[in-house]
């Protein structure tokens, strides 16, 4: 069965600083894997996703993904944190079952400081 | 284009009481997700339609739950009676029906089970 998990429920970094957040899927076949931000009181918006065209893949906002397969990893960042980038992110494997059915990460709430 | 819409946006009720949250997908879209979202398990999927039919409620919790798509444009997903642990934000999300679409997100519908 399909599964991610998320490395750290709280990332706190500095405005300009590197994001990093974490990401590990477990999948019997090679999986689709999407980034998706959910911003306080909000639905949740698609980041970016990896379809395995290009192993690196750039979303929204200045953020990217590098799929890992040797690491099973699946890992968001981008370089310089900004105010805005505050939010929760979850990242999420696409389960088999002939439909998109997303199996969700616990979440990684980040905090950008002055 | 309007996004995914969805009211009311916060319930209180108290508990055994009937609860219908309401959901109108993006136009064209053909397929309707119900999740469910909580601090102790996260996002959680309840049922998935495909062109209005269901066909995966898997994760529907109980008898209590039941969800309807009676048209493309509409969803209802329904709570009775309710109970403390329902408590939760319910997101409704529209796709296009592939394997690797994108899901829009409503903005939720936070419920408070009294």
């Amino acid at each position: 069965a399909q599964s991610v998990t998320q490395l750290g429920s709280h990332v706190s970094v500095s405005e300009g600083a590197l994001v990093l957040l974490r990401c590990n899927y477990s999948s019997s076949v090679p999986p689709y894997l999407f980034w998706y931000v959910q911003y306080p009181n909000q639905g949740l918006q698609l980041l970016l996703k990896y379809t395995s065209a290009a192993t690196l893949v750039k979303g929204i906002n200045g953020f990217e993904a590098e799929f890992k397969k040797s690491e099973t990893s699946f890992h968001l960042t981008k370089p310089s944190a900004h105010m805005s980038d505050a939010a929760e992110y979850f990242c999420a494997v696409s389960a088999l079952g002939g439909y998109n059915k997303l199996i969700f990460g616990a979440g990684t709430r980040l905090a950008v400081h002055p | 284009d309007a996004g995914v819409i969805q009211s009311p946006r916060h319930e209180v009720t108290e508990m055994g009481q009937e609860v219908t949250l309401r959901c109108k997908p993006i136009s064209g879209h053909n397929s309707l997700f119900w999740y469910r979202q909580t601090m102790m398990r996260g996002l959680e999927l309840l049922i998935y339609f495909n062109n209005n039919v269901p066909i995966d409620d898997s994760g529907m919790p109980e008898d209590r739950f039941s969800a309807k798509m009676p048209n493309a444009s509409f969803s209802t997903l329904k709570i009775q009676p309710s109970e403390p642990r329902d408590s939760a934000v319910y997101f409704c999300a529209s796709g296009t029906g592939t394997v690797i679409e994108t899901q829009y997100f409503g903005p939720g519908t936070r419920l408070l089970v009294l």
